[in-house]
C-alpha cells in the first residue's frame, strides 16, 4: 500500500532557530500534501495545503512566514519552521493524496509525524 | 462547510465487551467519511471509508461502521475488543469531490481494560 515517510520523527531546537520536516511519499506520486498540527490530546488542526509546483494555500491564522512550505517535486514536501519559539512546540503530521485519485478511488496518506519541541 | 462532532472523549470498556464510538457530521452537501486511529506519537492509520453503496462498511482489525443519512451519522463499532485496541479514534468527514480536504473531529480515546 501506500506510505508516507515523515522525517525527523523527533526534534528539539533552540528558540530563534529554524527546523525542516520532510514529507516523502515512497511509492506513489502525490500531487498534493496536506500539513497538520495537533496539540496534545486534541485534534489534527489543517495548516496548509501543497501542490506540487505551485504556493501553499494557508489556513486562516497559520503564519505562512513562520511556516514555510516547499513542494518541489511530486514525492517530497518541506515543513520549515522559522525562527521557532516554545509555542511552536508541537505534532506535526503530513499527510499525501495520490495523484490522480478522487471520486471513488480516495487516497489519503498520514505521516508517522514529527514531534517537535522548542526549548 | 462541514462539520465533525464526537460526543465522547473518552470510552472506558472492558477486554472483549462490545463498543462504539459516535460521530455525527454537518454538512451541506454529499460527503465521504473516514475513520482513523492514533497510536501515541504516530501518524493516522486509516481504519474504514464510506465514499458510497452499502451502508455498512467493514475495516481493519475487525472494526465496521455504518452510515445513517438520515441522523447524519457514521458511529463505529467493534463487538469484541482487545487492549491493543486502546487508541485515539478520529472520524473525519470531507466534500465528495475529487479534492476537497479532510475535516476531524475531536477525537475519542479507547481504553480497553482487562
Amino acid at each position: 500500500g501506500a506510505v508516507v515517510s515523515q522525517h525527523p520523527s523527533w526534534v528539539i531546537c533552540k528558540s530563534g532557530t529554524s527546523v525542516k520536516i520532510e514529507c516523502r511519499s515512497l511509492d506513489f506520486q502525490a500531487t498534493t500534501m496536506f500539513w497538520y498540527r495537533q496539540f496534545p490530546k486534541q485534534s489534527l488542526m489543517l495548516m496548509a495545503t501543497s501542490n506540487e509546483g505551485s504556493k501553499a494555500t494557508y489556513e486562516q491564522g497559520v503564519e505562512k512566514d513562520k511556516f514555510l512550505i516547499n513542494h518541489a517535486s511530486l514525492t517530497l514536501s518541506t515543513l520549515t519552521v522559522t525562527s521557532a519559539h516554545p509555542e511552536d512546540s508541537s505534532f506535526y503530521i503530513c499527510s499525501a493524496r495520490e495523484s490522480g485519485t478522487g471520486g471513488g478511488n480516495y487516497g489519503y496518506t498520514f505521516g508517522s509525524g514529527t514531534r517537535l519541541t522548542v526549548v | 462547510a462541514q462539520s465533525v462532532t464526537q460526543l465522547d472523549s473518552q470510552v472506558p470498556v472492558f477486554e472483549e465487551a462490545p463498543v462504539e464510538l459516535r460521530c455525527n457530521y454537518s454538512s451541506s452537501v454529499s460527503v465521504y467519511l473516514f475513520w482513523y486511529v492514533q497510536y501515541p506519537n504516530q501518524g493516522l492509520q486509516l481504519l474504514l471509508k464510506y465514499l458510497s453503496g452499502s451502508t455498512l462498511v467493514k475495516g481493519i482489525n475487525g472494526f465496521e461502521a455504518e452510515f445513517n443519512k438520515s441522523q447524519t451519522s457514521f458511529h463505529l463499532r467493534k463487538p469484541s475488543v482487545h487492549i491493543s485496541d486502546t487508541a485515539e479514534y478520529f472520524c473525519a468527514v470531507s466534500q465528495n469531490s475529487g479534492y476537497s480536504t479532510l475535516t476531524f473531529g475531536k477525537g475519542t480515546m479507547l481504553l480497553v481494560s482487562p
